[in-house]
């Protein structure tokens, strides 16, 4: 399978803002997923990014760099219910998908 | 529109049984793929099935098996239970596009559990 990383875990405040990176392998790479997911619960879809550049939504945006095989996740302005596990997800040909591992975002007041 | 569900949401089972998981996804998606995750391992795709195809296989054991029938409801089977198949098992939905861009819903998943 392909390698996607993603930090394992973060803290950050409330009414901060967060960085959460995502490397994948280039090759054959067709998009990039990110997921939000709260303990026992079902991933929900985020966002997705095929072109180079920023896409916004609300309070979360994600970025993607198709040469460096690299995209980020930015939280704005951070809540508790924010507190969360964050999933990359790269698409590959032939509708291959591939998770990281995720990342457990801790919120504290 | 609905949304993913899945049946059923917890089973317990003994090693050695056998066990078979539904998935039925949101209409008009013809892709559905499997996926179990474990605090170790995170997600770990199993298979996608398209058009009653399976089109895309991970790295599992036989053991694992999957079908789609014509309305696009998929059933998940695991034989042979063993200790280490204790995990949550999750379908995702899609419409099922080549080439990227092919977003996964995902339902809200069947916790397994082998003692």
């Amino acid at each position: 399978g392909q390698n996607i990383d993603q930090p394992t875990e973060m803290t950050a405040t409330e009414g901060a803002i967060v960085q959460i990176n995502c490397t994948y392998q280039t090759s054959g790479f067709n998009g990039l997923f990110w997921y939000q997911q709260h303990a026992g619960e079902a991933p929900t879809f985020l966002s997705y990014n095929v072109l180079d550049g920023l896409e916004e939504k609300g309070r979360f945006s994600s970025f993607l760099s198709r040469s460096k095989g690299y995209s980020y996740l930015l939280l704005k302005e951070l809540q508790m219910k924010d507190s969360a596990s964050y999933l990359c997800a790269a698409a590959y040909n032939f509708n291959k998908f591939y998770f990281g591992s995720g990342t457990k975002l801790n919120v504290k007041p | 529109k609905a949304g993913v569900t899945q049946t059923p949401r917890y089973l317990i089972k003994t090693r050695g049984q056998q066990v078979t998981l539904s998935c039925s996804p949101i209409s008009g998606h013809r892709s559905v793929s499997w996926y179990q995750q474990t605090p170790g391992q995170g997600l770990q795709f199993l298979f996608e099935y398209f058009s009653e195809t399976q089109r895309n296989k991970g790295n599992f054991p036989g053991r694992f098996s999957g079908r789609q029938f014509s309305n696009s409801r998929s059933e998940m089977n695991v034989s042979t239970l063993e200790l280490g198949d204790s995990a949550l098992y999750l379908c995702a939905s899609s419409a099922g596009l080549a080439g990227g861009g092919d977003t996964q819903y995902f339902g809200p998943g069947t916790r397994l559990t082998v003692l």
